[in-house]
């Protein structure tokens, strides 16, 4: 089952905030996150494992709230670097170590 | 981080014939290697599971005698793409997975099928 992100796309101005959900129907054991430049093959971001968990480096951070089988990556004073598309993996409980990819949210950073 | 190599990184490659692209996981072993598909602008589609020294596990919709896989060792694995079609042209992306549960891509590789 895919996982579903929204939003489609979002456009910010630099320093600007911007937050990119992922929702699933099934229950998830973990929630992976990538970004993609174009061109270039996706580069891990962070994986959450646990209910509950919170993770984060730089301005870029994530949560991943087990009940309700969503995660929501969280970009703060967004840089131009951080343009690209972003996706979340999902594990679901059942899958065996495979994660499916949702279908992505292209982000655009305007100096 | 972990690092993941694929080659070749582009091919190019005449309607019938076959190409194989190998992936490898240069500082870690990895039990489990997973190949993908991307058409352009589109999300990663997982194609199989490759676990080493066993068969492969495809897809649902994946044809396993057109994209064989073959998990030779903790550090390699390989697609080959048989009787190639345009249809076939594609960015494939290999990814492996460490003792972390991190799955760490590979470059890519773009087919063009002519």
């Amino acid at each position: 089952q895919q996982p579903v992100q929204s939003p489609q796309a979002v456009i910010l101005r630099e320093g600007e905030d911007a937050v990119i959900n992922c929702s699933s129907s099934k229950a998830l054991y973990s929630v992976h996150w990538y970004r993609q430049k174009h061109g270039e093959a996706p580069v891990f971001l962070m994986i959450l494992l646990k209910g509950g968990e919170q993770k984060g480096h730089d301005k870029i951070s994530a949560s991943f709230n087990e009940k309700k089988q969503q995660s929501s990556l969280y970009l703060t004073a967004s840089q131009l670097s951080y343009s690209g598309t972003y996706f979340c993996g999902t594990e679901q409980w059942d899958r065996d170590d495979k994660i499916i990819f949702g279908k992505g949210t292209r982000l655009h950073i305007l100096p | 981080g972990a690092v993941v190599s694929q080659h070749p990184s582009r091919v190019i490659c005449k309607s019938g014939t076959s190409v194989k692209i190998e992936c490898r996981s240069l500082d870690f072993q990895a039990t489990t290697m997973f190949w993908y598909r991307q058409f352009p602008k589109k999300s990663l589609m997982l194609m199989a599971t490759s676990n080493e020294g066993s068969k492969a596990t495809y897809e649902q919709g994946v044809e396993k005698d057109k994209f064989l896989i073959n998990h030779a060792s903790l550090t390699l694995s390989t697609l080959t793409v048989t009787s190639a079609h345009p249809e076939d042209s594609s960015f494939y992306i290999c990814s492996a997975r460490e003792a972390g549960n991190r799955q760490y891509f590979g470059p890519g590789t773009r087919l063009t099928v002519t």
